[in-house]
């Protein structure tokens, strides 16, 4: 079963340092999404991407974040100068569609990486 | 700005118990999705519900939605250990073409022996 993969499962960083992670979405998605969860809390949106650029973003997702699809395969994150408060585990999610005009749209979600930021 | 609450936040049954988690949103939204997570992984849908009146089931879950009434519920029925685990909501509010989800704060499931 077709199933998205993020690498790596765990990253640790010092705090001003630049990480990316990465997913691997499901090959027939055209839309695709990163998610955190700060440990115990609930699941936040992030940003959606769609044809190469950016569909949605939340407050969360500010100047430090970026993200990028380099190849047919890898969507990235990029966060550029890590805060102690990134530390947390981010999902990558894909879709077939998208939600408008639509009847159903399911987000899968990927194993996650772990964040820790010292 | 949406509030997706979940009700209640922590809940400990035990088997063979029945028992209704409830997901309250603030807006107008037909679309929501139910997850489980276990600890340390990732969300795995449990269910798509689309319409108002919607209800699912998949052995011992059961999910509904009223759109009116802007609320889901998660009822488990005859609970076994194998359930526990933490349940979120999510509703889907996406403008764009994308979709975008917000989560409830989760209900942590534990059923005991």
């Amino acid at each position: 079963e077709p199933e998205v993969t993020q690498t790596p499962s765990h990253q640790v960083t010092q705090m001003g340092q630049e990480v990316i992670l990465r997913c691997v979405p499901i090959s027939n998605h055209l839309y695709f999404y990163w998610y955190r969860q700060i440990l115990g809390q609930k699941v936040e949106f992030l940003v959606s991407f769609y044809n190469n650029e950016i569909s949605e973003k939340s407050e969360i997702f500010d100047d430090q974040f970026s993200v990028e699809r380099p190849d047919g395969s890898n969507f990235t994150l990029k966060i550029r100068s890590t805060k102690l408060e990134d530390s947390a585990m981010y999902f990558c999610a894909s879709s077939e569609r998208g939600s408008r005009g639509i009847t159903y749209n399911e987000q899968f979600f990927g194993p996650g990486t772990r964040l820790t930021v010292l | 700005e949406l509030k997706v609450e979940q009700n209640p936040l922590f809940l400990s049954m035990q088997e063979g118990k029945n028992y209704t988690i409830y997901c309250n949103y603030s807006t107008t939204s037909d679309r929501l999705y139910w997850y489980r997570q276990d600890p340390g992984k990732s969300l795995e849908s449990l269910f798509v519900l689309l319409s108002n009146g919607a209800v699912k089931q998949e052995g011992r879950l059961m999910a509904s939605l009223d759109t009116k009434a802007r609320l889901s519920t998660l009822h488990i029925t005859a609970a076994v250990h194998d359930l526990s685990a933490t349940y979120f909501c999510a509703v889907d509010v996406g403008e764009t073409s994308g979709s975008r989800l917000t989560f409830g704060e989760g209900t942590q499931l534990t059923v005991n022996p």
